[in-house]
């Protein structure tokens, strides 16, 4: 069964700098990866997937992830942080033909002027 | 819909309630999933939907909880004689894509139903 470990519990960053959120997985097979923002009172939103191709993802809100096979990681990042993006982040797995996800914990992120 | 709607958004009940939580998918997803969300975790899988068919209830917690999504469109998650460990923000998913398509992880999720148990 694949699992989700986000190492990171709360992080807090400063309006304009950079975001590095972790993500490392557990699975047999080549995992499927997605990343998902949760505003609070609001549902999940994707930000950005991997299937399989080049490693490095682009999604939505100028994120990117990187998925290293070797680490067993698909962290996110993000250049430059926006108030905005104050939010809790979650990394999930699943797998070709298996329609559940398993998500990790999550991340909060606090960002301050 | 533009999106996937939930109802109610907040629901308090006293222990031993029962409580049915609606989920109305966006139209023409064939997809739907449940999932549960306990204060501070991620999301848990309870059960999934293909049209108007239960493919897979094993995360169901216990034989209280009964999902239906008669039409293939609309779903209800109904938990009988609540419990304080019910207590969570309850997730509906929708996605266009059907299990077999392997792409199932573009999930489409509502703002959740926060059930608090008395």
């Amino acid at each position: 069964a694949q699992s989700v470990t986000q190492p990171d519990i709360h992080i807090t960053v400063s309006e304009g700098a950079s975001l590095e959120l972790r993500c490392n997985y557990s699975y047999g097979a080549t995992p499927y990866l997605f990343w998902y923002v949760q505003s609070p009172g609001q549902g999940l939103q994707l930000l950005l997937k991997y299937f399989s191709g080049d490693t490095l993802v682009q999604g939505i809100k100028g994120f990117e992830a990187e998925f290293k096979r070797s680490q067993s990681s698909f962290n996110l990042r993000k250049p430059s942080v926006h108030w905005s993006d104050a939010a809790e982040y979650f990394c999930a797995v699943g797998a070709r033909g298996d329609y559940k996800l398993s998500f990790g914990a999550g991340t909060t992120v606090t960002v301050r002027a | 819909g533009a999106g996937v709607s939930q109802s109610p958004r907040y629901k308090v009940a006293k222990r031993g309630q029962d409580v049915a939580l609606r989920c109305d998918p966006i139209s023409g997803h064939v997809s739907l999933f449940w999932y549960q969300q306990a204060l501070g975790q991620g999301p848990e899988f309870l059960t999934y939907f293909q049209n108007e068919a239960q493919l897979d209830k094993s995360g169901l917690p216990s034989d209280r909880f009964f999902a239906e999504r008669p039409e293939g469109s609309v779903s209800t998650l109904k938990i009988q004689r609540t419990q304080q460990e019910d207590s969570a923000v309850y997730l509906c998913a929708s996605s266009l894509a059907v299990a077999t398509s392997g792409r199932t992880g573009e999930l489409f999720f509502g703002e959740g139903s926060r059930l608090t148990v008395l």
